[in-house]
């Protein structure tokens, strides 16, 4: 059981709009920590997707965006793309496990 | 850029040590928080624990008890022991560096290193 919650999958067509949600409570999203976001391809490493809940490293398609409100998160992919199809993961901080950082149980994007 | 390299054996007795090293190349190893990240076949993501290069400790306290994590500045590389290991240690094991000066978001991966522990 992870602390914090995600859908184990979502599905959407090409060129449609998906969002994947992270739920927390009062001692990680709540509490005001920053919200991660990664997308791990098959057989891949993760990679850094959307960091401090809204923002894009450097050579993340505007179509990925993120969002933060009270005690969830959220991530919203836009214009799907075949190889958008992964796994997706929220990551936090959690004030209630000695400074432990937390991750969501991911979410499996299918892309029809 | 900065690269990240696992290493170590890929199969593990039950109740022996896990020892990996991660070679971190392009950058140096100071000045930046250096972590391992595990995932079981199938399943999701597990902070293990993380080292600052001055050698500072956090760990999961889940794990606490079997890990440390230790980091060598001359060799440009860090590594993880995790103890006293069952089946439920198999997983691939990633190093990881913070995006920038502290340690989350995990800006940069190594490809990891599936360890089974099995006899």
């Amino acid at each position: 059981q992870s602390v914090l919650t995600q859908p184990p999958s979502v599905s959407g067509a090409p060129g449609q709009r998906v969002t994947i949600s992270c739920t927390g409570s009062s001692s990680n999203i709540g509490a005001g920590y920053d919200v991660h976001w990664y997308q791990q391809l098959p057989g891949t490493a993760p990679k850094l997707l959307i960091y401090g809940n809204s923002n894009r490293p450097s050579g993340v398609p505007d179509r990925f965006s993120g969002s933060k409100s009270g005690t969830s998160a959220s991530l919203a992919i836009t214009g799907l793309q075949a190889e958008d199809e992964a796994d997706y993961y929220c990551q936090s901080y959690d004030s209630s496990l000695s400074g432990n950082w937390v991750f969501g149980g991911g979410t499996k994007l299918t892309v029809l | 850029q900065v690269q990240l390299q696992e290493s170590g054996p890929g199969l593990v007795k039950p109740s022996e040590t896990l020892s990996l090293t991660c070679t971190v190349s392009g950058g140096s190893i100071s000045s930046y928080y250096w972590s391992w990240i595990r995932q079981p076949p199938g399943k999701g993501l597990e902070w293990i624990g993380y080292i600052y290069y001055s050698g500072s400790t956090n760990y999961n306290p889940s794990l606490k008890s079997r890990v440390t994590i230790s980091v060598d500045t001359s060799k440009n590389q860090f590594s993880l022991k995790l103890s006293s290991v069952t089946a439920a240690d198999t997983a691939v094991y990633y190093c990881a560096r913070g995006l920038g000066v502290t340690a989350i978001p995990v800006g940069y991966w190594g490809q990891g290193t599936l360890v089974t522990v099995s006899s």
